[in-house]
């Protein structure tokens, strides 16, 4: 079974609207962490935003907000108010465990389209 | 801020050559990572590396793969005879002591193997 499922391949958004994309996990571990990074056309991986899988409260960073829901296991991102330079894939990722070096299970992302 | 740094940006090699991909971590981190993306596909994970030794390795990095932290900033992927599947992006990623810390990634290195 896939760790990461991201089930959008592309997505469209007007510039200024809101836009979910969603993201599904699948682990045993009590003990997890949930990031969202951006990936521009110019190919860098830029950190957004990061849930723990004890944290009570929906992360939030700027425009971005995670709203997580734990027995779904799923963390879907919310951007708000689109920018065109929102326009990029846009990935999910899970290192599972408490052990600071444990790997990142990506999904297969979502391209994210803002229209003018 | 403070962020990983790889070279070079593009690397063009022949089938069967040698190539090293160098990466210079956020200078007090103390976990390493390579990852590598195909292209138009997922961020598959390679190594990870702790302590002067690799901590994990997935399938992908068979004997043809190696990694080393020569000197206290650099960190270096070897690839011994390259073959046309290994073109694709590559990215080194470090991270802090604390477990909700990211890990920051390069920008990459894309290895195109003709």
């Amino acid at each position: 079974a896939q760790k990461i499922t991201q089930t959008q391949p592309g997505m469209f958004v007007q510039e200024k609207e809101a836009v979910t994309l969603d993201c599904t996990y699948d682990t045993s571990d009590q003990s997890y962490g949930l990031f969202w990074y951006k990936q521009p056309s110019s190919g860098e991986m830029i950190f957004l935003i990061y849930q723990g899988s004890y944290d009570e409260q929906n992360a939030t960073e700027g425009r971005y907000s995670l709203n997580f829901q734990k027995a779904r296991k799923s963390t879907n991102l919310v951007i708000s108010a689109s920018q065109l330079g929102d326009s990029a894939m846009y990935f999910c990722a899970m290192r599972e465990g408490e052990n600071n070096f444990n790997k990142f299970y990506f999904g297969s992302g979502t391209k994210l389209n803002v229209k003018p | 801020e403070p962020e990983v740094t790889q070279t070079p940006s593009h690397q063009v090699t022949q089938m069967g050559q040698e190539v090293i991909l160098r990466c210079v971590p956020i200078s007090n981190h103390l976990y390493f990572y390579w990852y590598r993306q195909i292209l138009g596909q997922k961020v598959e994970f390679l190594v990870s590396f702790y302590n002067n030794e690799i901590s994990e390795k997935s399938e992908i990095f068979d004997d043809q793969f190696s990694v080393e932290r020569p000197d206290g900033s650099n960190f270096t992927l070897k690839i011994r005879s390259t073959k046309l599947e290994d073109s694709a992006m590559y990215f080194c990623a470090s991270k802090g002591e604390q477990g909700n810390q990211p890990q920051h990634f390069g920008d990459g290195t894309r290895l195109s193997i003709l």
